[in-house]
Parts: structure tokens; C-alpha cells; sequence
């Protein structure tokens, strides 16, 4: 099956550096990408819609300036979050679909990436 | 609006013993998937099922059973001979016809205890 990956698994970072993840898909294209976050012990929101050569959708109460999605090609999507804070600290973790997805209901999910910022 | 609740947060029970979670989602869509998904501790999300809403039909996968009823707007699963590898946190997710993003529930963490 499609194989989606996300990198870095785990990344420590001080307060006010910022941090980018990647999320790949490794054997099909995908034109939009999601990126969900996760707080500990807490469900999965979704953040924003990655579109592929154009302006990422945000969901409300997502700050844009602090969260920079860049999805530059069919297969990789970028999560940057700027001057990171403790607050931050979270799992972020990406999905992808097919040709169709949207129709068919089928979705791949990254590894995700475990953010902790000191 | 779209909601999934997963009213049970914690559910323990003892190896070999059949567990039930349950998820109930609200949409206004006549066309929807609903999904299962599992949370080990290491943090992926392992898909379990998904299911479209035109198809009621019941499924099952070795031990893991699921209850679709459209009447309650239920989805549940259901695991018979608890196995401790089943310990995990579980999503009951929706998503719209259309619309690749997930509504998640809030999940709930099952332990087998040996």
C-alpha cells in the first residue's frame, strides 16, 4: 500500500529556534496533505490542508504565521514551526491521499513527529 | 457541523475477555466514511478499518468485529479474546464524501491486563 513518511520522528529543540518536519509520500502523489496535532493524552485536530503550489488552508484558531506549511511538490509537504515554545511541544503527524481519495475514503498516515521544545 | 464522541476515555479489562468500544459520529452528509484507528504507544496511527455509509453489512477480521448502525449513528468495535498487544489508544474518525479530512474522536485507551 502507499506508503507515507515523516521526518524528523523526534526532535528537541530550545524555546525560540524553529523547527521544520517533513512529510513525504514515498511511492504516489499527493496534491494535498494534512497535518494534525496531537497533545498528550488528547485527540487529533487537524491544523492545516497543504495544497500543493499554492497557500495552505488553516483551520480557525490555527496561527498561520507560527505554523508554515509549504507543500512545494507532489510528494513533500513541510511543517515549520516558527520560534518554538514549550507550549508547542505536541505530535504532529501528516496524511495523504490518492487520486481519488476524496471519493474513496482512503487515507495514509505518516509516522509523526514528537516536538518537545525546552 | 461534524462530531465524533467516544464516550468511554479509559477501558481495562483481563486477557481473553471481549471488549467493546464504542463511537457515535453526527454529520448532516447522507455520504460519509467512518474509520478505526489504533494508537500504540509508540505513536502511529494503524488503520484498522474504514467504511462507507451505504454499506451496513457488519465486518469481520479475525478477533475485531464492527457494528454499523445508521439508525443510531453508531460505529462499534468490538475485540473478542483480549489479547495485552491490544492495549493501545483507539480513534473512531469520520470524514465527508468528498473531503479527505478527519474528524477524530477523543479516543480511548484500552489495557488488557495479563
Amino acid at each position: 500500500g502507499a506508503v507515507v513518511s515523516q521526518h524528523p520522528s523526534r526532535v528537541i529543540c530550545k524555546s525560540g529556534t524553529s523547527v521544520k518536519i517533513e512529510c513525504r509520500s514515498l511511492d504516489f502523489q499527493a496534491t494535498t496533505m494534512f497535518w494534525y496535532r496531537q497533545f498528550p493524552k488528547q485527540s487529533l485536530m487537524l491544523m492545516a490542508t497543504s495544497n500543493e503550489g499554492s497557500k495552505a488552508t488553516y483551520e480557525q484558531g490555527v496561527e498561520k504565521d507560527k505554523f508554515l506549511i509549504n507543500h512545494a511538490s507532489l510528494t513533500l509537504s513541510t511543517l515549520t514551526v516558527t520560534s518554538a515554545h514549550p507550549e508547542d511541544s505536541s505530535f504532529y503527524i501528516c496524511s495523504a491521499g490518492t487520486d481519488g481519495s476524496a471519493n474513496t475514503g482512503e487515507l495514509f498516515f505518516g509516522e509523526g513527529s514528537r516536538l518537545t521544545v525546552l | 457541523a461534524q462530531k465524533v464522541t467516544q464516550a468511554q476515555t479509559e477501558i481495562s479489562v483481563v486477557e481473553k475477555e471481549d471488549v467493546t468500544l464504542d463511537c457515535v459520529y453526527e454529520t448532516r452528509d447522507t455520504t460519509y466514511y467512518l474509520f478505526w484507528y489504533k494508537q500504540p504507544p509508540s505513536g502511529e496511527l494503524v488503520f484498522l478499518i474504514r467504511r462507507n455509509s451505504f454499506d451496513e453489512q457488519n465486518e469481520i477480521s479475525g478477533r475485531y468485529s464492527w457494528n454499523f448502525q445508521k439508525s443510531t449513528s453508531s460505529f462499534n468495535f468490538t475485540i473478542t479474546a483480549s489479547q495485552v498487544v491490544d492495549s493501545a489508544v483507539y480513534f473512531c474518525a469520520l470524514s465527508e464524501f468528498g473531503n479527505e479530512k478527519l474528524t477524530f474522536g477523543t479516543g480511548t485507551r484500552l489495557t488488557i491486563i495479563p
